[in-house]
């Protein structure tokens, strides 16, 4: 399978801490991207890593990519109660010319105040 | 705003029903896509279109027909539906298809409630 597979499925932490997900993946790939997910709502893009890549930063966000272990790794810093939502990584493929993102099945993330 | 428009956000139809999604880009993009979000399952891609032209069908059922009439607006024509087709239905657009590098933008979904 393609998929990218994220962990915890579930994390809850306090207003300030840093929060980690981490998503893993079986083929190779052109970029893994992050998206997040409030109740009720779309997917909205966070970042967007190249394969070459193997670290990129972005406000209160810090992604991690290793493609030996075929990981990658979201980091916020400071977590404040708007973070609270779900969080899904994405691989980025070029199938017969296309590009295709494969989704996990996301991190929920509770921000405690 | 996320330049992505779905309408309407809730639908809930009977099985015999017929019922069409809309989707409408503001971003100017090529490309645009349907997905199905359900409960504990991966978000799973439907249909691709790209310049109009339909690039990919998932082995989608024939219960749902998509239609591009240009690079703007996409619809999901949704026909004789089971239960378990109750679902967040996504619209995203991207660019270019071509590109891999590029991340795609959602529209706020239709949530699908299927009686």
């Amino acid at each position: 399978s393609q998929q990218g597979e994220e962990d915890p499925q579930a994390l809850s932490i306090q207003e300030g801490e840093n929060a980690t997900m981490n998503c893993s993946y079986k083929t190779s790939i052109n970029n893994l991207q992050w998206y997040r997910q409030n109740s009720g709502r779309g997917l909205v893009h966070l970042i967007l890593i190249r394969s070459n890549e193997r670290e990129k930063h972005s406000g209160r966000l810090r992604v991690t990519l290793d493609t030996s272990k075929k990981s990658s790794s979201l980091l916020i810093t400071a977590s404040r109660a708007a973070d609270t939502a779900s969080y899904f990584c994405a691989t980025g493929h070029l199938v017969g010319g296309a590009q295709k993102l494969v989704f996990g099945q996301g991190t929920r993330l509770t921000i405690n105040p | 705003e996320t330049g992505v428009t779905q309408t309407p956000r809730h639908l809930v139809m009977g099985m015999t029903n017929k019922k069409s999604l809309k989707c409408e880009q503001h971003l100017g993009h090529n490309a645009m896509y349907w997905y199905k979000q359900s409960a504990k399952k991966p978000l799973e891609l439907m249909f691709v279109y790209n310049f109009k032209e339909q690039t990919e069908n998932n082995s989608v059922p024939s219960r749902f027909s998509p239609e591009c009439p240009n690079s703007s607006h996409l619809f999901l024509h949704l026909h004789t539906l089971q239960p378990e087709d109750s679902a967040l239905y996504l619209c995203a657009s991207s660019p270019y298809l071509t590109n891999s590098n590029q991340p795609q933008h959602f529209g706020d979904g239709t949530r699908l409630s299927i009686l």
